[in-house]
C-alpha cells in the first residue's frame, strides 16, 4: 500500500534555531517527492519537487534531502523565523495513469516561538 | 495572476443539500484537482481533469461530481450533502502530469450538520 509516514507530528522551537522534519514513503513506482508549507486556514505552498535523481534541493532557507534508496526525505529549517509556523506536508508522487497520483503525508506542524 | 481562486470560503449545508464549489484558474493550465482535507489526514484526491472536457474519479469521488466546460473553471457538485463531506475543500491546478508544482487555491471550509 502507498504511504506517507512524517514525524515528528508537531515541533516547537525557537526562533533562530534549526529543525529537521522527516519523511519516510512506501511508494511504487516513485516519480518524485515534494514539501509543502500550509500555514493555517490556506492553500499548501510548493517548497521543493524532487526527482529520483536529485537527492538535494534548496527553496531559501528550506533545504531538502532525497535517499531513494531507503525511501526517506527531510526538510531541514536554518536559522527559523516566526513565520515558519506552519504546518509541512511530505507529498510523494506515483508514477503512472493520466495524471502522476500524488500521496500525501498528514503533515508536521512546526511552531516557532519568540 | 491571480492564480487559482476558490468561492465561497464558508459554507454551512443541511443535510441533504445541494452545491456546487466553485474554482478558477488564470494559469492557462491543463490539468486542475480537487482534494479533501480532513482534520489530522492527508489530502485526498476526489476528481481531477486533464483538460476541457475530461474529467476521471480520483480516490474519494463519491457524493460528488465536476465538469470542465473551459480551461479555467472546475466547479466541484456535491448531491445529497452528508456529514461526511464536511471537510476543507481545495482547488489545484498544474501545467502537466509531472514533476511540475501543483498550485493550490485558499480552500473552501464546508460544515454539513
Amino acid at each position: 500500500k502507498n504511504q506517507v509516514e512524517q514525524s515528528p507530528q508537531s515541533l516547537i522551537i525557537l526562533e533562530g534555531k534549526n529543525c529537521t522534519l522527516q519523511c519516510n514513503y512506501t511508494v511504487s513506482p516513485f516519480s518524485n517527492l515534494r514539501w509543502y508549507k500550509q500555514d493555517t486556514g490556506r492553500g499548501p505552498v510548493s517548497l521543493t519537487i524532487m526527482t529520483f535523481s536529485e537527492n538535494t534541493k534548496s527553496n531559501g532557507r528550506y533545504t531538502a534531502t532525497l535517499d531513494a534508496d531507503t525511501k526517506q526525505s527531510s526538510l531541514h529549517i536554518t536559522a527559523s523565523q516566526l513565520s515558519d509556523s506552519a504546518s509541512y506536508i511530505c507529498v510523494v508522487s506515483a508514477r503512472g495513469g493520466a495524471t502522476n497520483k500524488l500521496i500525501f503525508g498528514t503533515g508536521t506542524l512546526l511552531a516557532v516561538q519568540p | 495572476n491571480a492564480g487559482v481562486t476558490q468561492t465561497p470560503k464558508f459554507r454551512i449545508l443541511k443535510i441533504g443539500q445541494s452545491m456546487t464549489l466553485q474554482c478558477t484558474q488564470d494559469m492557462n493550465h491543463n490539468y486542475m484537482y480537487w482534494y479533501r482535507q480532513d482534520p489530522g489526514m492527508g489530502l485526498k484526491l476526489i476528481y481531477y481533469s486533464v483538460g476541457a472536457g475530461i474529467t476521471d474519479k480520483g480516490e474519494v469521488p463519491n457524493g460528488y461530481n465536476v465538469s470542465r466546460s473551459t480551461t479555467e473553471d472546475f466547479p466541484l457538485r456535491l448531491e445529497l450533502a452528508a456529514p461526511s463531506q464536511t471537510s476543507v475543500y481545495f482547488c489545484a491546478s498544474t501545467t502537466a502530469g509531472g514533476p511540475y508544482e501543483q498550485y493550490f487555491g485558499p480552500g473552501t471550509r464546508l460544515t454539513v450538520t
